[in-house]
């Protein structure tokens, strides 16, 4: 079974805090999606990676930053934790060009409390 | 630029009446579409996916969804509402395979008996 974990379902943390979510996948995706999801907003993509070691900014990036050390690991990145930044954090992956297989993984999110 | 409307941010029905959930898309290229749910507490759950071979796609639990470009729509329909297809419904669009999904604001869909 396709699984994509993120390493905690529910932080709440200090405003300044540097605070860093994990997501692992194990389907050997090429690539690999963070988005934060509000009521009455959708989805809204932060940052994505097509590559180990490659990272692009999607539609709101600003307060954040991203890593990819490994294959199956991305890492959403908080540099200084503000209560606007408050919100469930949902990572994806998905296989690169496959056109079969054209959807993404979610993983159960994380929900995220700054206080 | 691609983007995604979904049309409505509530929709209620009864047990056994039929669902609409309606997606309006735009794509500058032949579109990936998709239908996610998303249940309470949960991550997102591919419903169904267009990827450019039948227009008429069909789901998981009864779900179904047709692609109509001179419309540019893609609603996602169900004959009979169950009581556990309340949740939040999301159109999705990418404009490759595999690539960022671009999201519509979602609709949460209520059935009751």
């Amino acid at each position: 079974d396709v699984k994509v974990t993120q390493s905690s379902r529910y932080l709440v943390k200090r405003t300044g805090e540097k605070v860093f979510l994990e997501c692992v996948q194990d389907m050997d995706h090429e690539n690999m999606f963070w988005y934060r999801q509000d009521p009455g907003l959708g989805l809204r993509l932060i940052y994505f990676s097509y590559d180990v070691k490659m990272k692009e900014k999607g539609d709101i990036p600003e307060g954040y930053s991203v890593s990819r050390e490994k294959k199956e690991r991305f890492s959403l990145i908080l540099e200084s934790a503000s209560t606007n930044q408050t919100s469930m954090y949902l990572c994806a992956s998905s296989y690169d060009h496959d056109r079969q297989n054209t959807e993404a993984f979610f993983g159960q999110g994380t929900r995220l409390t700054v206080v | 630029a691609q983007s995604v409307t979904q049309l409505g941010s509530h929709v209620s029905v009864s047990e056994g009446a039929l669902v609409l959930l309606r997606c309006n898309y735009s794509s500058s290229v032949p579109p990936y579409l998709f239908w996610y749910v998303q249940y309470p507490n949960q991550g997102l759950q591919l419903l169904l996916k267009y990827t450019s071979a039948a227009t008429l796609v069909k789901g998981i639990n009864g779900f179904e969804a047709e692609f109509k470009k001179s419309e540019t729509i893609f609603h996602l329909t169900k004959p009979s509402a169950h009581m556990s297809d309340a949740a939040e419904y999301f159109c999705a669009v990418s404009q490759s395979a595999g690539t960022a999904l671009i999201f519509g604001k979602g609709t949460t869909l209520s059935v009751s008996s």
